[in-house]
């Protein structure tokens, strides 16, 4: 099956900065891959998404980015905020949709 | 649209009873996929279902844990003869069509086993 891997881990940024969290997949025919954002005891929330017949989406603030070849795609967040420290989830799924295989997460932390 | 419901938000169970879980999908979703959280670790995929069909349960252990999506009514997490390792928290989220759609989480069941 898809294995989805994440990093950081954690990640810790000067309010106004860029972060950048990077995810790599396992199985080439996935082909949609969204990114979730979950505060403290909150619900996991889809901030922005890539199908894999485009290789960038922006969102204001928020990119994606995604090289199939290399089978990997980041979350580009940039002039972060405060309101930004949340833990980030990448995920990928195939065709078949029968499941979204999740990454670990990244805990992002902006100090203001 | 009220997004998708879960309740309760909270259960304490002891060891040996049964847990019941339940998710409300969101109007006109038909799929629905529970997943179970850890603390500080991802979100680890249990089972897939779609109105009263089960398509995909492989990350769902064999034994004590069941789930159902009836005709009418919520889908059920049932875990039975809970033990201490069952806490977690358990989320439920629904899609329109199979993979190639957003997947709406609800707020979670966190269940505590005492």
């Amino acid at each position: 099956g898809e294995n989805v891997e994440q990093h950081p881990s954690t990640l810790s940024v000067q309010e106004g900065d860029s972060a950048v969290i990077k995810c790599t997949y396992s199985d080439s025919a996935s082909n949609y891959f969204p990114w979730y954002k979950q505060e403290l005891g909150k619900r996991p929330q889809l901030i922005i998404d890539i199908r894999s017949n485009v290789g960038e989406k922006k969102d204001q603030r928020i990119a994606v980015t995604l090289n199939k070849t290399a089978k990997h795609f980041s979350l580009h967040i940039t002039e972060t905020q405060p309101e930004d420290s949340a833990v980030y989830f990448c995920a990928a799924s195939t065709p078949s949709g029968n499941q979204f295989y999740f990454g670990t997460g990244t805990s992002l932390t902006v100090i203001p | 649209n009220a997004g998708v419901m879960q309740n309760p938000r909270h259960l304490v169970r002891r060891r040996g009873q049964e847990a019941r879980l339940r998710c409300s999908p969101m109007k006109g979703h038909s799929h629905v996929y529970w997943y179970r959280q850890l603390p500080e670790e991802g979100l680890k995929f249990m089972v897939y279902l779609q109105k009263e069909n089960i398509i995909d349960e492989s990350g769902m252990p064999k034994e004590r844990f069941s789930a159902e999506f009836p005709k009418e009514g919520p889908s059920i997490l049932r875990i039975q003869q809970v033990v201490r390792g069952d806490s977690a928290a358990y989320f439920c989220a629904s899609s329109p069509r199979t993979g190639r759609e957003k997947l709406f989480f609800g707020s979670g069941t966190q269940l505590s086993v005492l």
